[in-house]
């Protein structure tokens, strides 16, 4: 089964830093897509950025870009310039592309507070 | 342009009610998703509905049951509430069958 781990409960970093958020996956299908969600207190699950399995270059979004490492299975958001807003919940997630549906698995998430 | 909405915001309930979640998708979006989401943790797959037929199912109880209506809303039914039904239910809409999911604000369940 598939299976996304986080292994940082908790991040600081300081205001105008960048930030590093680790995401290791397992899955042994060949075609799948990596997400990055943002949770901030209010609950509300906010798209960050998304990565193909055959990509070949780094997903990018604004100050966001995601580190794909395929060999080694992992998923590493980058969160450059740190802003206090960004202070929130973060959740890796996976979809299986052979499946029919649209299920993704989600990791447990990494808390990141951003110091001023 | 609107984004997923979902009613209620928040909801009391007790052990054994029944409980009807609502969701309206972003407009032209034709797939909803559902997630529970238990405090602490990243959120559950329960169902996915596309063009109002089941496309993906979780691994919960037959208590849990949805549906999706022509103009693709689609609501979330509990039924036999139990304590640990308490979290916080999270709707997903995306424009196809396999495409980046954008949420709603979820609803909070809390079962006493």
């Amino acid at each position: 089964a598939q299976k996304i781990t986080q292994t940082q409960p908790g991040m600081f970093v300081q205001e105008k830093e960048a930030v590093t958020l680790d995401c290791t996956y397992d899955t042994s299908d060949p075609s799948y897509g990596l997400f990055w969600y943002k949770q901030p207190s209010s609950g509300e699950m906010i798209f960050l950025i998304y990565q193909g399995s055959y990509d070949q270059q780094n997903a990018t979004e604004g100050r966001y870009s995601l580190n794909f490492q395929k060999a080694r299975k992992s998923a590493n958001l980058v969160i450059s310039a740190s802003q206090l807003g960004d202070s929130a919940m973060y959740f890796c997630a996976m979809r299986r592309d052979v499946e029919y549906g649209n299920k993704l698995v989600f990791g447990a998430g990494t808390i990141l507070r951003v110091k001023s | 342009d609107a984004g997923v909405t979902q009613s209620p915001t928040h909801l009391i309930k007790t052990r054994g009610q029944q409980v009807t979640l609502r969701c309206s998708p972003i407009s032209g979006h034709k797939s909803v998703s559902w997630y529970q989401q238990v405090l602490g943790q990243g959120p559950q797959f329960i169902f996915q509905y596309y063009e109002k037929e089941e496309r993906g199912r979780g691994n919960f109880p037959d208590r849990f049951s949805a549906r999706q209506f022509p103009n693709y809303s689609s609501e979330l039914n509990v039924n036999a509430l139990l304590l640990g039904d308490s979290a916080l239910y999270l709707c997903a809409s995306s424009l196809g069958r396999q495409e980046t999911q954008y949420f709603g604000p979820g609803t909070r369940l809390l079962v006493l």
